[in-house]
């Protein structure tokens, strides 16, 4: 079942400017993990955020954390063409991962 | 971090058909994971792989219909058998050392069914 729910489905900016998307779910988690997954490919681990950690960030990746309000943001920097692609969330719940809808980014030059 | 092959990448079928996907992994995994997502859809587990035992289904998945092979801890396969066009899918095999941590992915298998 799906317990993680993205916003917006799908965003499109110009290159340079940043990305931000959104995750909320809904039980209490061990951690939560970003993917990326490009058209026709399989999905690619960006980043993991512990229950107990509140921020955590990897090159232009930001990820936040708030388990009072259960949700999740990842901000990605200063966005280039190949950041194009549909990026996941997943929650780590009673050690599986529940994922959510995901959200199409779609960068233009 | 390992590499995974998966095979074919994408294949167009008979209904009533069944096709057997191929997962190859470059190094000795525990836990290998079967997903399936549907066009334009987030993932959705199949069933978890364990070497030396059965896999473990998730609900509304039954071994009938997806039966898995597990004979080493490099390799496994998912078969899909008497396709419809609802199973039209991408099918992805993904490893990690528990089902709760980053798993890695293969690219896919993108199945059509006529």
């Amino acid at each position: 079942s799906q317990q993680g729910e993205e916003d917006p489905q799908a965003l499109s900016i110009q290159e340079g400017e940043n990305a931000t998307m959104n995750c909320s779910y809904k039980t209490s988690i061990n951690n939560l993990q970003w993917y990326r997954q490009n058209s026709g490919r399989g999905l690619v681990h960006l980043i993991l955020i512990r229950s107990n950690e509140r921020e955590k960030h990897s090159g232009r990746l930001r990820v936040t954390l708030d388990t009072s309000k259960k949700s999740s943001s990842l901000l990605i920097t200063a966005s280039r063409a190949a950041d194009t692609a549909s990026y996941f969330c997943a929650t780590n719940s009673n050690y599986q991962l529940i994922w959510g809808a995901g959200t199409k980014l779609i960068i233009k030059p | 971090s390992a590499v995974i092959s998966q095979k074919p990448s994408r294949d167009i079928c008979q209904r009533g058909t069944s096709l057997t996907i191929q997962c190859q992994v470059d190094s000795q995994v525990t836990m290998m994971f079967w997903y399936r997502q549907q066009p334009g859809q987030s993932l959705t587990l199949i069933a978890t792989a364990n070497q030396g035992s059965e896999a473990t289904y998730e609900s509304g998945f039954v071994i009938d219909k997806f039966p898995i092979s597990r004979p080493n801890l490099t390799f496994s396969t998912l078969t899909v058998s008497n396709m419809s066009p609802e199973d039209s899918s991408i099918y992805l095999c993904s490893v990690g050392p528990d089902p709760g941590q980053p798993q890695h992915f293969g690219d896919g298998t993108r199945l059509s069914i006529l």
